[in-house]
């Protein structure tokens, strides 16, 4: 069974903290990592992709990927009340995609 | 604007009672994929499509049908409905599989079945 592991959380940091967000995943195949953000009672919304090891930036979020130890992160900078919500980590091998179910970040002002 | 869409967003029906939630993209996109989402399970995949006529069984495929007969929709059926489907359902599409611009979701629907 291909799996996808996050912290259910909830997190909680202070505004201006870096949040750091974890997920795990069994399939060795895999290809490429997403990170989504779904505020409460919305859809999915894509913030990261990552495809190979090493660090990808974009503004306040940072990807990580470490491919041996079957590991993604996401990090945030500057945390701020608007980026409370939950993140889901997705995993895809050829057609398939699969969803951890998701760590609830909440930042508090 | 570029959107994927589903209908109804809201539905309460009863057992047995064979319903379809419908679900159109205008972006062109191959991909596309239908998604139920639970509290503590996350999203997990029911059924995805790589292009017209082309479909194919996810995580969670029992108890749902879908057809791609049009690339920009791609309906999930449920013949006969039963409660362990209450669920939040998203559509979801993309250019392709995997791609870098990640999958596009629709509003979701909220389905209760009694």
């Amino acid at each position: 069974q291909k799996e996808v592991e996050q912290n259910s959380g909830p997190l909680s940091v202070p505004e201006g903290a870096i949040a750091s967000l974890n997920c795990t995943y069994s399939d060795r195949g895999s290809q490429s990592f997403f990170w989504y953000r779904q505020y409460s009672g919305k859809s999915p919304e894509l913030i990261m992709f990552i495809y190979s090891n090493g660090d990808k930036e974009d503004g306040r979020f940072t990807a990580q990927l470490n491919k041996a130890s079957q590991y993604v992160s996401l990090l945030i900078r500057d945390s701020q009340p608007s980026d409370s919500a939950t993140y889901l980590c997705a995993v895809h091998n050829n057609n398939d995609m699969r969803f951890g179910a998701g760590t609830r970040l909440t930042v508090k002002p | 604007e570029a959107q994927v869409t589903q209908n109804p967003r809201y539905l309460i029906t009863v057992t047995g009672k064979k319903l379809t939630v419908t679900c159109s993209q205008n972006m062109n996109h191959e991909y596309m994929s239908w998604y139920r989402q639970d509290p503590g399970l996350g999203l997990r995949q029911i059924y995805y499509s790589m292009n017209v006529e082309v479909t194919d069984k996810g995580d969670v495929p029992e108890g749902y049908k879908v057809s791609r007969k049009e690339k920009r929709n791609f309906p999930l059926i449920l013949e006969s409905p039963s409660p362990n489907q209450t669920s939040l359902y998203f559509c979801a599409s993309s250019p392709q599989a995997g791609t870098y611009l990640g999958q596009f979701f629709g509003p979701g629907t909220r389905l209760t079945v009694l």
